[in-house]
């Protein structure tokens, strides 16, 4: 079954406007998650470590002001895109670690298409 | 600056034809290198971790394998439901203690029936 769900699948918003992405753990407890972008026909681009009760770490060239990670428990990260423009559209996709010594693997979810008109 | 290189980009199999998939990297302190199979509008789906030099992995009609500059994902007698794209990563440490997955651009394989 699923380790790691993401709602929504698929959001479509105005220019200007702010969606929020939810990603959560389903199948164990998540002290850091990961988000990524991936454009068509790109791989998977890491934007930020979502770490439980800290600030997010953001990869360079991500701004952290526009893409707003929220780790507030150890089953559930949000990525809030703010102020969306039509450059933002793409998939995004987060996904969770099984620490070192239970299994070390790292799941990712169904992903969101978020596309901004 | 850490660099992962999927070789080919595309690779077109005839039902029960075998081929190997190559992903080559330059990289500081490598913590685990992945395999991930990813279907059209889905998110990645884990294979394998490998961890060392000289080790094997296997599932089904895939192995993978490791030396220290390039992992291969072999597939044997491929069925075309094995059609998808497959992402090798590699794992280092970044900014402390967190992981950091940087990831190749990946082979699209298709099996034709």
């Amino acid at each position: 079954g699923a380790v790691v769900s993401q709602h929504p699948s698929r959001v479509i918003c105005k220019s200007g406007t702010s969606v929020k992405i939810e990603c959560r753990s389903l199948d164990f407890q998540a002290t850091t998650m990961f988000w990524y972008r991936q454009f068509p026909k790109q791989s998977l681009m890491l934007m930020a470590t979502s770490n439980e009760g800290s600030k997010a770490t953001y990869e360079q060239g991500v701004e952290k002001d526009k893409f707003l990670i929220n780790h507030a428990s150890l089953t559930l990260s949000t990525l809030t895109v703010t102020s969306a423009h039509p450059e933002d559209s793409s998939f995004y996709i987060c996904s969770v670690q099984r620490l070192a010594g239970v299994g070390d693997e790292q799941y990712f979810g169904p992903g969101t298409r978020l596309t901004v008109t | 600056e850490d660099q992962v290189t999927q070789s080919p980009e595309a690779l077109r199999l005839q039902e029960g034809e075998s081929s190997s998939l190559n992903c080559s990297y330059t990289v500081s302190g490598l913590r685990g290198l992945f395999w991930y199979r990813q279907d059209p509008g889905k998110g990645p789906e884990f294979l394998f971790t490998l961890y060392s030099a000289g080790e094997e992995k296997e599932k089904e009609r895939l192995k993978a394998t490791l030396t220290k500059k390039e992992s291969f994902l072999h597939i044997t007698a491929p069925k075309p439901e094995d059609s998808a794209t497959y992402l090798c990563a590699v794992r280092t440490i970044s900014g402390g203690s967190n992981y950091k997955l940087t990831f190749g651009k990946g082979t699209l394989l298709t099996v034709n029936p």
